[in-house]
């Protein structure tokens, strides 16, 4: 079983709407849960981190953690086509991170 | 202020070859990271170094070795290159605290061997 797995996609949204990207994490004991944005052949950025459980607001970002399930998804309002890249789910078990596999998105002018 | 710092940024290795990449932090960061990216597997920990001289296996270690040789450089060492490492290998920097672990990540090598 993988440490952190996320949906695989491709995901399409038109400009303007809500994307929605989840992950679920194996260890319980995980402390941090980070989304990081990797346009194409660059390093990846970070959007939002999350330490506690509820929702997290930045911008148009809205990271929500649910431990009990655990769950970290992300939220992004009026999506626009300079969103679109793969979106990596990461969390901290300790002094190591692990990473899903990331999720692509379009989103569509 | 450059953040992560990484050299090469691209590199072309023969089977068998040897060759060092080179990371650097300005951040005065206590943890440092080595991570290589393939299609579809997402990030990989090759080796990590909590802080300055420590160093600790990863996910996927086999085939290579780390320094951290101070605080601000820690270098990754392919000793005998095979075209499964072909891959790009990205650096990252983090200090660990209350509510303040996030990475920053270098630009990334881009590495083939033939």
């Amino acid at each position: 079983q993988k440490e952190v797995e996320q949906n695989s996609g491709p995901l399409s949204v038109p400009e303007g709407a809500i994307a929605s990207l989840n992950c679920t994490y194996s260890d319980r004991g995980s402390q941090s849960f980070f989304w990081y944005r990797q346009y194409s052949g660059k390093s990846p950025e970070l959007i939002m981190s999350i330490y506690s459980n509820g929702d997290k607001e930045d911008g148009r970002f809205t990271a929500q953690l649910n431990k009990a399930s655990q769950y970290v998804s992300l939220l992004i309002r009026d999506s626009q086509p300079s969103d679109s890249a793969t979106y990596l789910c990461a969390v901290n078990t300790g002094n190591q991170f692990y990473f899903g596999t990331g999720t692509s998105l379009t989103v569509i002018p | 202020n450059a953040g992560v710092t990484q050299t090469p940024k691209f590199q072309v290795l023969k089977t068998g070859q040897s060759m060092t990449l080179q990371c650097a932090q300005d951040m005065n960061h206590n943890s440092m990271y080595w991570y290589r990216q393939d299609p579809g597997m997402g990030l990989r920990l090759i080796y990590y170094s909590a802080s300055e001289g420590t160093t600790d296996k990863g996910e996927v270690p086999n085939g290579y070795n780390v320094s951290r040789l101070n605080k601000r450089e820690f270098s990754l060492r392919l000793e005998s290159a095979a075209p499964s490492q072909t891959s790009v290998y990205f650096c990252a920097s983090c200090r660990i605290g209350l509510d303040t672990d996030t990475q920053y990540f270098g630009p990334g090598t881009r590495l083939t061997v033939l």
